[in-house]
């Protein structure tokens, strides 16, 4: 039983408008909510998190929004650029203390066309 | 930054052989290392949990004999495959968390390394 979902395998948009990258979870006991960004034959790289009492967090082009009733979370990436063209992966914790560990939902691989 | 690498980044062995991967924090103390497993198009999944100076937590199906976890040091832990078979082939990626810090978003990966087992 996957707690983690994104139901969006792939995603194509093109370079300078909005990518909107979704994540679904499950267990209501998740807090602690984060972005990563892999490249292939790389690790994954931090890009963003928001914990539950928040409803949005930004960075420069990125901002996750987090509606908890919903169970649903989502990237936002304006203006995409081909840069970003990656796997996505969207992950979940309880909490965010040392030793967490956390859910890393299937991933959706985002192109952006020049 | 925050820089992990590991070592192999791609291994070719021969079934039944052992591999040890190496996860090392270079720049910073890692008290906390993740090891994942990802299959082709699949996700990261948590294969087991190592602190500095204790044994491993394993996840659930994880073969804790097959699979061997030390993290002998705050900068190093290893991954031994143990008796490697086909299935086995993978990519395996380290994380690292700082020990300096608490918040879940400083664990920072590894490149992974690529097992093909013939």
């Amino acid at each position: 039983d996957q707690q983690v979902k994104q139901n969006s395998p792939s995603l194509s948009v093109q370079e300078g408008r909005i990518s909107i990258l979704n994540c679904d979870y499950t267990n209501s006991m998740f807090d602690y909510f984060l972005w990563y960004k892999k490249y292939p034959a790389e690790g994954p790289t931090f890009l963003i998190s928001i914990s539950s009492i928040k409803d949005k967090n930004e960075d420069g082009r990125f901002t996750v929004f987090l509606n908890k009733s919903a169970k649903h979370l989502s990237l936002h990436i304006v203006p995409s650029q081909p840069g970003d063209s990656a796997v996505y992966f969207c992950a979940a914790s309880v909490g965010m203390n040392y030793g967490q560990n956390f859910v890393f939902g299937p991933g959706t691989r985002l192109s952006v066309l020049p | 930054g925050a820089v992990v690498s590991q070592h192999p980044s791609w291994v070719i062995c021969k079934s039944g052989t052992s591999v040890k991967i190496e996860c090392r924090s270079l720049d910073f103390q890692a008290t906390t290392m993740f090891w994942y497993r990802q299959f082709p198009k699949q996700s990261l999944m948590l294969m087991a949990t190592s602190n500095e100076g204790s044994k491993a937590t394993y996840e659930q199906g994880v073969e804790k004999d097959k699979f061997l976890i030390n993290h002998a040091s705050l900068t190093l832990s290893t991954l031994t495959v143990t008796s490697a078979h086909p299935e086995d082939s993978s990519f395996y990626i380290c994380s690292a968390r700082r020990a300096d810090r608490g918040r879940a978003d400083t664990q920072y990966f590894g490149p992974g390394t690529r097992l093909t087992v013939l």
